[in-house]
């Protein structure tokens, strides 16, 4: 099974600067998605951002992008101007067409704002 | 449009008690998933429905874990006996199909197993 990542247990960022979360996946698959899902103290998830593995191009979504480096099996998370709001667990994921779109999670970094 | 809908939110049962959760996923979103979350993990996959059909239940411990989705939209996850390794968050995930590449997720069921 593929296995993702997160070796920051715990970040903080002052409100307003840039901070990055980083995320590394083990596959020998070369078509697969990659995803952030933030969730806040309420427990919801929700999807900020997700990246095609064939695309080169970086994805981004207003104060959220990601440096995915194919080769070295890296997938980063940079929050721009972190807002209070930001303040949440993030996850990385990976998701494979070849096991049935199963999506497999890490273990998540806390991130703290600090106003 | 409403979200993945769950109930209840918090559960706190006796060991060897049964339990049941219950979500609703979006309208016309024909997959759904039911993860595990412990305590500073990611969420594990436990079962995925197609329509009424469980495509995937290979992390489902089915000597206690049980689940149901009868008519492809409400799905049921039941545990008999629980026990306190139980104690988790339950997740639900819902979406349009297994090649959509957007999960959306309810906001879980807190169980304490005592």
């Amino acid at each position: 099974a593929q296995t993702v990542t997160q070796s920051q247990p715990e970040m903080s960022v002052q409100e307003a600067e840039t901070v990055t979360l980083s995320c590394t996946y083990d596959t020998s698959e070369s078509d697969y998605y990659l995803f952030w899902y933030k969730q806040p103290p309420s427990r919801q998830m929700i999807l900020v951002i997700r990246q095609e593995a064939y695309k080169q191009q970086n994805a981004t979504e207003n104060r959220f992008s990601v440096n995915f480096q194919k080769a070295a099996k890296s997938f980063s998370l940079k929050i721009s101007d972190s807002q209070l709001g930001d303040a949440a667990m993030y996850f990385c994921a990976y998701r494979s067409p070849n096991t049935g779109n199963q999506f497999y999670f890490g273990t998540g970094t806390s991130l703290t704002v600090i106003p | 449009e409403a979200g993945v809908v769950q109930s209840p939110r918090y559960k706190i049962i006796e060991k060897k008690q049964p339990v049941a959760f219950w979500c609703n996923p979006i309208s016309g979103h024909n997959t759904l998933y039911w993860y595990l979350q412990n305590l500073g993990q990611g969420p594990e996959l436990l079962i995925r429905y197609e329509n009424e059909e469980a495509v995937d239940d290979s992390q489902l411990p089915k000597d206690r874990f049980s689940a149901e989705r009868l008519k492809g939209v409400d799905s049921t996850l039941k545990i008999q006996p629980a026990e306190l390794g139980d104690s988790a968050v339950y997740l639900c995930a819902s979406s349009l199909g297994p090649i959509s590449y957007e999960q959306y997720f309810g906001p879980g069921t807190r169980l304490t197993v005592t």
